[in-house]
């Protein structure tokens, strides 16, 4: 079946730095991908989607390409800041699904 | 607008007992979506409503849960009887159309079975 492995945290970063968050998938056919965001006290939000190979997402600075290729939806980020703490939540949505399919989550703790 | 409420936030049952978990979608919202993320594992779709219709429910772990959304409008997810295995955070989610660029969270029930 469909599955989403990405990089478990916590992942620790200064304010201001580069930030990558690894996700990758196993899908058939052709899934679209999302980046969901839960912040602390509420319901996951999403933050990007990408529906078909070589789509960019993009949204509040973060942003994801569709690589087909190596099946991967990377999450990327120029310069962090404290409120983007938070657990991201890299999901497929397979052709024909009624649900989504997600990874476990990685929890992000930007320092000031 | 009000977002869609799930409640309680918080329950703490012992195994074999029975436990009702509620969610409010946004208003006019006809799919509700049930999904739970059992501690350290991803979150898995249970099932899926169209107005008082399940359209989907393979994510339905066993017998032991019942899904109801008399009416159309709230849901609720019973658990007869909890198991320890059933704990977890629930997460209710609604869209007014079936797709995923408009699905709203809740912020979950977090259900401990002890």
């Amino acid at each position: 079946g469909d599955s989403v492995t990405q990089m478990e945290g916590p992942v620790t970063l200064s304010e201001e730095a580069f930030l990558t968050i690894n996700c990758t998938y196993t899908a058939t056919g052709y899934p679209s991908l999302f980046w969901y965001v839960q912040y602390p006290g509420e319901g996951l939000q999403l933050l990007l989607k990408a529906t078909k190979a070589d789509d960019k997402g993009s949204n509040k600075g973060f942003e994801a390409t569709y690589r087909k290729e190596t099946t991967s939806f990377h999450l990327e980020k120029g310069s962090v800041q404290v409120s983007d703490s938070a657990v991201y939540f890299c999901a497929l949505r397979g052709g024909g699904a009624d649900g989504l399919t997600f990874g476990k989550g990685t929890h992000l703790i930007i320092q000031p | 607008e009000a977002g869609v409420t799930q409640f309680p936030s918080h329950s703490v049952i012992e195994k074999g007992q029975t436990v009702t978990l509620r969610c409010d979608p946004i208003s006019g919202h006809d799919n509700l979506y049930w999904y739970r993320r059992v501690m350290g594992k991803e979150i898995k779709f249970l099932l899926h409503f169209v107005k008082e219709s399940k359209q989907d429910e393979s994510g339905m772990p066993n017998n032991r849960f019942l899904a109801e959304r008399t009416g159309g409008t709230y849901s609720t997810l019973k658990v007869q009887p909890a198991e320890l295995e059933d704990s977890g955070v629930y997460f209710c989610a609604s869209s007014q159309v079936r797709g995923w660029e408009n699905l709203f969270f809740g912020s979950g029930t977090q259900l401990s079975v002890l």
